[in-house]
């Protein structure tokens, strides 16, 4: 099975950078993804990681530790419109398995 | 642009009838789509997985002669909920994996059962 855990909420600053942990345990490993969602609408593809480090992506950076279990999205100049839930989801291995799992959602309000 | 659509995008209905929700792929073939649904505040919960050619794969707990899915063709799954009932109310989503490292997801349908 996998277990997927982060923060409820957090809250920053405009202009600020915040971090969103997200610690996993899998039976199986094939990639980690974060996604943002604002309410009532579909979740929107952020970044992907499968080999540890970082990935940077304009104001958005993602981070991987396989042997930690650990990613976290760093969002960097944060606007207003950065309020939303932020999801980290983890792939299982195996060709047929392909479905991401969810952690519950990490709620970002950004104040001015 | 959207690279997988979804439709409709909100349906009102009684209890006891069916709904179908359509997911397709738009630029791009899709042998394997998934479904999942979302409760208000919750997270996205894995319903069931759509195999184009073969039946369709359930998680723990999801009713398949409740909740029927038929992978048509390469760009189009469908889920149908039958006998719907209130608390079949939620905000179902699907997405489809393009590359190995790009999962979409369509633009949701709320179903609202009364």
């Amino acid at each position: 099975g996998q277990n997927i855990d982060q923060p409820t909420e957090m809250t920053a600053t405009e202009g600020a950078i915040v971090q969103i942990n997200c610690t996993y345990q899998t039976s199986g490993f094939n990639g980690l993804f974060w996604y943002q969602q604002h309410a009532g609408e579909a979740p929107t593809f952020l970044s992907y990681n499968v080999l540890d480090g970082l990935e940077e992506k304009g104001r958005f950076s993602s981070f991987l530790s396989r042997s930690k279990g650990y990613s976290y999205l760093l969002l960097k100049e944060l606007q207003m419109k950065d309020s939303a839930s932020y999801l980290c989801a983890v792939r299982g291995r195996g060709t047929g398995r392909r479905a991401l799992t969810f952690g519950s959602g990490t709620r970002l309000q950004v104040q001015p | 642009g959207a690279v997988v659509s979804q439709h409709p995008s909100r349906v009102i209905c009684k209890s006891g009838t069916s709904v179908k929700i359509e997911c397709r792929s738009l630029d791009f073939q899709a042998t394997t789509m998934f479904w999942y649904r979302q409760f208000p505040k919750q997270s996205l919960m894995l319903m069931a997985t759509s195999n184009e050619g073969s039946k369709a794969t359930y998680e723990q707990g999801v009713e398949k002669d409740k909740f029927l899915i038929n992978h048509a063709s390469l760009t189009l799954s469908t889920l149908t909920v039958t006998s719907a009932h209130p608390e079949d109310s939620s905000f179902y989503i699907c997405s489809a994996p393009r590359t190995s490292n790009e999962q979409f997801f369509g633009p949701g349908t709320r179903l609202t059962v009364l």
